[in-house]
C-alpha cells in the first residue's frame, strides 16, 4: 500500500460517455501527476499539479480534463474519448517542496477501455 | 532532451539465477536523478531506488544492487538469486533537476522479467 488510491480500477465506456477518474493521496504530498501507460510505449506524463496549480500539460487532447481541488485529490474527466485512449491511467504524488528531486509514488491505476 | 533506453524488452531466468537489467540514459543536464521502479501484475509502480548524478556510489539492498556509471551513462540493476516474486516489469527513469516544484520523470519502455520456478 503506497498511500495513493485510484477509483475505479476498471472502466469501460463508450465514445459518447462522460466519466471521471479519481485519485487520492494520503502521504501529505503537494504534487500530483497523471500518466498514461499504453502497451509497448513508455509511460507518458499527461498533467502535473503542484500545490493545486497545473504546471504541466503535455499536449494532451482537450477530451481529457484534469481537476485538482486540493493537494490530496486529483481527477481526470473524460469526454468523447477514442478507442486509442484505452490504456492504464496512473496517478502519482510526490513531495516537491524544498527538494530538487522527488520520488513519485504511484497508485494502482485505472484500466480504461473505450468501445 | 532526456531519454532513457532499456534495450532488453523481455528476460527470462530460472529461479536463483542472477539477472542484470540494463538502463542507458541521455541528458544535457549536469545534475539529474535516476530511478528504478517495479510494476508487478497488479499494475502499481513501486519505487525501488533513487540515485543522484553527483553520487556514483553503488548501492546494495538485500538481493538488489545498482551500478551507476556516469562515464557510460548507465544505471544497471542486478537481482541476485532471483525469486518468482521478482517477476514484473522494471522501469528505469530519469528526472531533471529543478530548484523546487514537481519534476517530470522520463521513463524507459521497461523490461519484463519472468522468473521461472
Amino acid at each position: 500500500e503506497t498511500g495513493v488510491t485510484q477509483t475505479p480500477r476498471h472502466l469501460v465506456m463508450g465514445m459518447t460517455n462522460k466519466k471521471s477518474l479519481k485519485c487520492e493521496q494520503h502521504l501529505g504530498h503537494n504534487a500530483m501527476y497523471w500518466y498514461k501507460q499504453s502497451a509497448k510505449k513508455p509511460l507518458e506524463l499527461m498533467f502535473v499539479y503542484n500545490f493545486k496549480e497545473q504546471t504541466e500539460n503535455n499536449s494532451v487532447p482537450s477530451r481529457f480534463s484534469p481537476e485538482c481541488p486540493n493537494s490530496s485529490h486529483l481527477f481526470l474527466h473524460l469526454h468523447t474519448l477514442q478507442p486509442e485512449d484505452s490504456a492504464l491511467y496512473l496517478c502519482a504524488s510526490s513531495q516537491a517542496r524544498d527538494r530538487p528531486y522527488n520520488e513519485q509514488f504511484f497508485g494502482p491505476g485505472t484500466r480504461l477501455t473505450v468501445l | 532532451a532526456q531519454k532513457v533506453t532499456q534495450a532488453q524488452t523481455e528476460i527470462s531466468v530460472v529461479e536463483k539465477e542472477d539477472v542484470t537489467l540494463d538502463c542507458v540514459y541521455e541528458t544535457r543536464d549536469t545534475t539529474y536523478y535516476l530511478f528504478w521502479y517495479k510494476q508487478p501484475p497488479s499494475g502499481e509502480l513501486v519505487f525501488l531506488i533513487r540515485r543522484n548524478s553527483f553520487d556514483e556510489q553503488n548501492e546494495i539492498s538485500g538481493r538488489y544492487s545498482w551500478n551507476f556509471q556516469k562515464s557510460t551513462s548507465s544505471f544497471n540493476f542486478t537481482i541476485t538469486a532471483s525469486q518468482v516474486v521478482d517477476s514484473a516489469v522494471y522501469f528505469c527513469a530519469l528526472s531533471e533537476a529543478r530548484d523546487t516544484g514537481a519534476n517530470n520523470l522520463f521513463f524507459g519502455t521497461g523490461t519484463r522479467l519472468t522468473v521461472i520456478p
